[in-house]
This record gives structure tokens, C-alpha cells and sequence, in this order.
């Protein structure tokens, strides 16, 4: 099993609230990865966690929160969010972001439309 | 630095044979994968290619991979209209701790 399950898959949020997104996976991977994706462009790394610590923060706008509550859990908590921040969320587990061969397996993604 | 380059359109029949290239820039990458995406879905892997490795076949999908040129095909072979999506090239650099470095994605279009 290689799945990693996003929700919501689609979200409309006013430029005033405050949503988040939700990722799972039951690999017992320790690495959790968020992406941002712009229609027909490569993924874009925003988030890196390894052991349920932030490693990676790709110089992403505060207004996006990352959370890792356990090592099955990753949350993006949004709030004040801008037009241009639309685009594919997406979510992925890798087993141990330092092993050679670190496989990423990603989500199904969550639509985000800030209007 | 680190580059990935893909062409981004490719258009073939139905029961042909395709070729995605990518070139890549890394000599220190470890790993390079193929991802597919289809339309409103998100990435799903398709195969990978340790560095060491030339070439590499699972079902229709045959990988070859240049280390000295640093290029990186993916053959689909008897191409079918669900093959019709965007294919990512990836490396993983060793020392970059799982960041993967991806190419624009290849569209590639399957006509009955």
C-alpha cells in the first residue's frame, strides 16, 4: 500500500479565513513533504518533515502553517491567504528523507481556490 | 546547480511506441524517477533508476539511463489514449536529504 490520502480535495476560502489541509499515510514513512503545484508546471517543494520536525522551510510565506502532529499526520494550516496562492496542494511520505533511494509517494492533492 | 530538462509536448498514435527524454545536470544524483499526472489527479510514480543501473523495464515501460551524457528516457510501448498525461523526470541528490529537483513535465498526447 502507497497511499497517501489529502483532504479536503477541493477548497474555496476567502482571503479573510482561516482553513487547513489534511494529509495521512499509514506507510510508516517518517519523511512528509508539502508541495504547491501551478497548472501544467513541476511540483514546488514547500515543506520538508523529518521525524515529525520541520527540516525544510522553502522560504514560504508565514501565511502558510505547517503542523506535524505524529508521524502519520501533516497538516497546512492556511489563513490570509492571497489570489495567487490557488493552485494544487500537494502532500507526499518518503520512508527517511537521508536514505539513498528515498522513494516519494505523493496524495491525490487538495484544490485551493482563494477568492 | 541543479537542472532538469524535459521537452514539453509529444504527440504519438495509438499502438506506437513513446520516448520522453530528460537531461539532468547533477552528477551527484542517486536516484531519477519517473512521475505520470493526469489531469485533476496528483503525481503517481512510475518507476525509478538507481545512477548505477543502465537501463531498467517493468511491463511496457523500459527506462535508459546515460550517466555520462546525463540523459534519462522513458519508452511506453504500445501507447494507449490512457497513457495521455504530463510525465515528470526527478532526481534526488544525495546530498540534499530527499529534495527532489524536477523537470516542466512532458505533455504527451495519445490520438486514436
Amino acid at each position: 500500500d502507497t497511499e497517501v490520502t489529502q483532504t479536503p480535495k477541493h477548497l474555496v476560502m476567502g482571503m479573510t479565513n482561516k482553513k487547513s489541509l489534511k494529509c495521512e499515510q499509514h506507510m510508516g514513512h517518517r519523511a512528509m513533504y508539502w508541495y504547491k503545484q501551478k497548472a501544467k508546471k513541476p511540483p514546488e517543494l514547500m515543506f520538508v518533515y523529518s521525524y515529525e520536525k520541520l527540516s525544510i522551510n522553502e522560504s514560504v510565506p508565514s501565511r502558510f502553517s505547517p503542523e506535524c502532529p505524529n508521524s502519520s499526520l501533516l497538516n497546512l494550516h492556511l489563513h490570509a491567504l492571497q489570489p495567487e496562492d490557488s493552485a494544487l496542494y500537494l502532500c507526499a511520505s518518503s520512508q527517511d528523507r537521508y536514505f539513498s533511494g528515498n522513494t516519494i509517494y505523493f496524495g491525490e492533492g487538495s484544490w485551493l481556490t482563494v477568492v | 546547480g541543479e537542472d532538469v530538462e524535459q521537452s514539453l509536448f509529444l504527440s504519438v498514435r495509438e499502438g506506437d511506441s513513446s520516448v520522453i527524454n530528460c537531461t539532468y545536470t547533477d552528477s551527484s544524483s542517486t536516484y531519477l524517477y519517473w512521475y505520470k499526472q493526469e489531469p485533476g489527479a496528483g503525481l503517481q510514480l512510475l518507476t525509478y533508476i538507481f545512477s548505477n543501473m543502465d537501463m531498467k523495464q517493468d511491463q511496457r515501460l523500459t527506462v535508459l539511463l546515460n550517466k555520462k551524457d546525463k540523459h534519462l528516457s522513458l519508452r511506453i510501448a504500445d501507447t494507449q489514449t490512457g497513457d495521455s498525461a504530463i510525465y515528470f523526470c526527478a532526481e534526488s541528490i544525495d546530498n540534499q536529504g530527499g529534495k527532489l529537483i524536477f523537470g516542466q513535465g512532458t505533455e504527451l498526447s495519445v490520438k486514436p
